[in-house]
């Protein structure tokens, strides 16, 4: 039961320019959103949420937007760096399921100096 | 900080040992915990959701008694995969998440390589 999608296994960008990455979900139950990034042979790292009460949230070179009517959220970094490359995974959880985690299945971003 | 400290980060058994892994919180009270599994290639896919003193609660399709949980504190949870297997062979990480109200993100441990021979 695949209740978070990342469509896009993959992603390169050139260094400095704007990287987006996509994640849409099923479940309109879900009310809370995260992105993580994860190095092979590491735990993910938490990068930045969103609640559902929001439709964007700024962290720096990070931003995460909502569109709860699409059930579709994304990851854009600007300006890239090439120590952005890694795995990133979406994740979705909600009251309804005592707040566990669903995750994509993550797209692979490699930035390019 | 959110430090969660997962060990050991690399296990080689025969087959039919039971290995433990620990999952610790350093610097936070942790109600909850929770254990993934990673295949090659694939996401992470929640196997048990461990509560402070109660049971844990399994996913469907994760036998609980090959994978025995306990959250005796709250600040450790352990995972026990009994009589493992060469098909228990995977990466294992632990994610631990505040003790407060309202959402909080999962802060996840550096997982451990579990090679069973």
């Amino acid at each position: 039961d695949q209740q978070v999608k990342q469509n896009s296994p993959s992603l390169s960008v050139q260094e400095g320019r704007i990287s987006i990455l996509n994640c849409d979900y099923t479940n309109s139950m879900f009310d809370y959103f995260l992105w993580y990034k994860k190095y092979p042979a590491e735990g993910p790292t938490f990068l930045i949420s969103i609640s559902s009460i929001k439709d964007k949230n700024e962290d720096g070179r990070f931003t995460v937007f909502l569109n709860k009517s699409a059930k579709h959220l994304s990851l854009h970094i600007v300006p890239s760096q090439p120590g952005d490359s890694a795995v990133y995974f979406c994740a979705a959880s909600g009251i309804y399921n005592n707040n566990d985690m669903r995750f994509g299945a993550g797209t692979r971003l490699t930035v390019k100096p | 900080g959110a430090v969660v400290s997962q060990h050991p980060s690399w296990v080689i058994c025969k087959s039919g040992t039971s290995v433990k892994i620990e999952c610790r919180s350093l610097d936070f009270q942790a109600t909850t915990m929770f254990w993934y599994r990673q295949f090659p290639k694939q996401s992470l896919m929640l196997m048990a959701t461990s509560n402070e003193g109660s049971k844990a609660t399994y996913e469907q399709g994760v036998e609980k008694d090959k994978f025995l949980i306990n959250h005796a504190s709250l600040t450790l949870s352990t995972l026990t995969v009994t009589s493992a297997h060469p098909e228990d062979s995977s990466f294992y990480i632990c994610s631990a998440r505040k003790r407060d109200n309202g959402n909080q993100p999962q802060h996840f441990g550096d997982g451990t390589r579990l090679s069973i021979l």
